[in-house]
């Protein structure tokens, strides 16, 4: 069965310093990864996304991701964090037999302190 | 980009009435629409999957005569908790998928938030 971990429940981090959220999946079939951003009492918003080809993967808001597949990972990064960048973080994946069902990992909180 | 609302974005119920719940994708047709529920500082856990014009598929241990799902139109799908409880109470969201494949993007709803007194 699918499974999706974030190795971290919180991340604090002072404002302007890089920051690094992981994920690991384990699928045995291809897998389609995604993280998500999510803002108090609000929907998710897509950061990223990586399907195929190149494996890292830039999104928006200056987050980038790389796809590792002996590693079974898919880290989020930025180089540096702004206080806006507060917000949960998910890491989804899905897989082509998945009927579009995204398995999401439990979510890592970013603090980011002045 | 593709935009999906809620409504209510929040609601609050007194014990054992029912309260509909719209997801609504505003830009673009949805042949697939998932619900989740969202605990505090806990993850999404998927209720169910509606495709326009079939029967929902429920996840293991969501009850279906609790939370009724229809999905009438390809723009529209709406979740019914039937003879809400405290229980309850919690942060749904809905998400709607074009049904171009597993590559393609869900588009999220903002969430309505329940509170069940």
């Amino acid at each position: 069965a699918q499974s999706v971990t974030q190795l971290d429940s919180q991340v604090p981090v002072f404002e302007e310093a890089p920051v690094e959220l992981r994920c690991n999946y384990s699928s045995s079939v291809s897998v389609y990864l995604f993280w998500y951003v999510q803002y108090p009492n609000q929907g998710l918003q897509l950061l990223l996304k990586y399907l195929s080809g190149s494996t890292l993967v830039k999104g928006i808001n200056g987050f980038e991701a790389e796809f590792n597949k002996s590693q079974t990972s898919f880290h989020l990064r930025k180089p540096s964090v702004h206080i806006s960048d507060t917000a949960e973080y998910f890491c989804a994946a899905t897989s082509s037999g998945g009927y579009n069902k995204l398995i999401f990992g439990a979510g890592t909180r970013l603090a980011v302190h002045p | 980009g593709a935009v999906v609302s809620q409504h209510p974005s929040w609601v609050i119920c007194k014990s054992g009435t029912s309260v509909k719940i719209e997801c609504r994708s505003l830009d673009f047709q949805a042949t697939t629409m998932f619900w989740y529920r969202q605990f505090p500082k806990q993850s999404l856990m998927l209720m169910a999957t509606s495709n326009e014009g079939s029967k929902a598929t429920y996840e293991q241990g969501v009850e279906k005569d609790k939370f009724l799902i229809n999905h009438a139109s390809l723009t529209l799908s709406t979740l019914t908790v039937t003879s809400a409880h405290p229980e309850d109470s919690s942060f749904y969201i809905c998400s709607a998928h074009p049904g171009l494949g597993p590559r393609s993007e869900q588009f999220f709803g903002p969430g309505t938030r329940l509170t069940v007194l």
